[in-house]
């Protein structure tokens, strides 16, 4: 089975709390693709980051940092002191390359993040 | 460059209606795809194109029909519309390299 959960639904703090939002997956390919994106409330999709399954160096891009482990099929993103501006909700998503051939992105169901003044 | 469009932004239709929904990409993308989502949902793959001509099924593709007769374009019809189309519908178009690029939306209401 190719699955993305994300178990947290919805994910309340305070500003300049930091916060961590999960992301496992699920797929039998060994070379695929992980992704987050961020849907703010005008409704767009913001691509956040792609990292590929051999690359499991952690990223930090400012206030953004994520947590790739592929022996917990991990993929997880945490944003450091939270501002009102990342109230979102937040998509992960797993591209497996070579099931089904066309590079489809398998989303979860997303978290969202509200972060109060 | 305008990356990838949608038209119409909004749309209200009647049960039984028949409508279209453009998507252009100007990036000479091979891959293209149309994505739903529901809420409380990600989004779901409907249907995809991996090139001029050619269209495919994806994950909900009931209710739906899709063309690419140009290279540019993704076209995805609905027929005969249904209450439960009722969503916001995304296109997107990818890279070799797999980066995708998704347009703004479409809301469509169906009543």
């Amino acid at each position: 089975a190719q699955k993305v959960t994300q178990a947290q639904t919805e994910i309340s703090v305070v500003e300049k709390e930091d916060v961590t939002l999960d992301c496992v997956y699920e797929t039998r390919d060994t070379t695929y693709y992980l992704f987050w994106y961020k849907q703010p409330p005008s409704g767009e999709l913001v691509f956040l980051i792609r990292r590929n399954s051999f690359d499991e160096q952690n990223e930090i891009s400012g206030r953004y940092s994520w947590n790739f482990q592929k022996s917990t099929s991990s993929f997880n993103f945490t944003i450091t002191a939270s501002q009102v501006v990342d109230s979102a909700v937040y998509f992960c998503a797993l591209s497996p390359l070579f099931s089904g051939g066309y590079n489809k992105l398998i989303f979860g169901a997303g978290t969202r993040l509200a972060v109060h003044p | 460059n305008a990356g990838v469009t949608q038209t119409p932004k909004f749309r209200v239709l009647k049960t039984g209606q028949s409508m279209t929904l453009l998507c252009a990409q100007d990036m000479n993308h091979e891959y293209m795809y149309w994505y739903r989502q529901d809420p409380g949902m990600g989004l779901r793959l409907i249907h995809y194109s991996v090139g001029e001509g050619t269209t495919a099924k994806g994950e909900v593709p009931d209710g739906y029909n899709v063309s690419r007769l140009k290279k540019q374009n993704f076209l995805l019809g609905l027929e005969s519309a249904a209450p439960s189309q009722t969503s916001v519908y995304f296109c997107a178009s990818r890279t070799d390299s797999n980066e995708q690029f998704f347009g703004p939306g479409t809301r469509l209401t169906v009543l």
